[in-house]
């Protein structure tokens, strides 16, 4: 069965530490692939996507992620975290099927 | 524009009980989902509806769970009835379009949150 891993439930870091969130995927076919957060109090909103080109991709807020097709990863980055970055990070893939799959999320912490 | 409504934003109710959830998608949006989300779990899509066909329906636990989409824009999400294990966020999102890659990214609602006690 189609599944998404993400490493780390819990991640606490301080201000301008540098971030890394896993997230692998189980599935042998075209994917597209997605990371959402929900900042506390909020909607689930899209952070960044990849659907094909360079796999790296720029987001919002100064987050990239790097799809890896032999590794089936699609990890996700931002050199130097803030505050304000504290939520719930989740990544999701879409499949040929078109069904989306979410990953059980990440929660981070960032202390000021 | 606006986004993606949902209402209640808030139910608690007793085993045995009925309940529903009402989505409004954002105007355009062919797409429409409805999500599970337990606590400290990711969604789990429940239905999957094209205008107001359904795409997938493959984890909607269909003897207490039905969905509907009539005239493919607003869409109910019935529980009937509930079991203690249906205490979970209900999130609805929509997208312009879930059969073209570059076209399904998808905006979510505030979600209902259910308490069955």
């Amino acid at each position: 069965a189609q599944s998404v891993s993400q490493h780390n439930h819990h991640v606490i870091l301080s201000e301008a530490a540098s971030l890394e969130l896993g997230c692998n995927y189980s599935y042998g076919g075209t994917v597209n692939l997605f990371w959402y957060v929900q900042y506390p109090g909020q909607h689930l909103q899209l952070l960044l996507k990849y659907f094909s080109g360079d796999p790296l991709v720029k987001g919002i807020k100064g987050f990239e992620a790097e799809f890896i097709k032999s590794k089936f990863s699609f990890n996700l980055r931002k050199p130097s975290v803030q505050w304000s970055d504290t939520a719930e990070y989740f990544c999701a893939v879409s499949t040929g099927g078109f069904k989306t799959i979410f990953g059980a999320g990440t929660r981070l912490f960032v202390k000021a | 524009e606006a986004g993606v409504a949902q209402s209640p934003r808030y139910k608690i109710i007793e085993k045995r009980q009925s309940v529903a959830f009402w989505c409004n998608p954002i105007s355009g949006h062919a797409t429409l989902y409805w999500y599970q989300q337990i606590l400290g779990q990711g969604p789990k899509l429940l239905i999957q509806f094209q205008n107001n066909g359904v795409v997938d329906d493959s984890q909607l636990p269909k003897d207490r769970f039905s969905a509907e989409r009539l005239k493919g824009v607003d869409s109910t999400l019935k529980i009937q009835p509930a079991k203690l294990e249906d205490s979970a966020v209900y999130l609805c999102a929509s997208s312009l379009a879930g059969l073209a890659g570059g076209l399904n990214e998808q905006f979510f609602g505030p979600g209902t949150r259910l308490t069955v006690l």
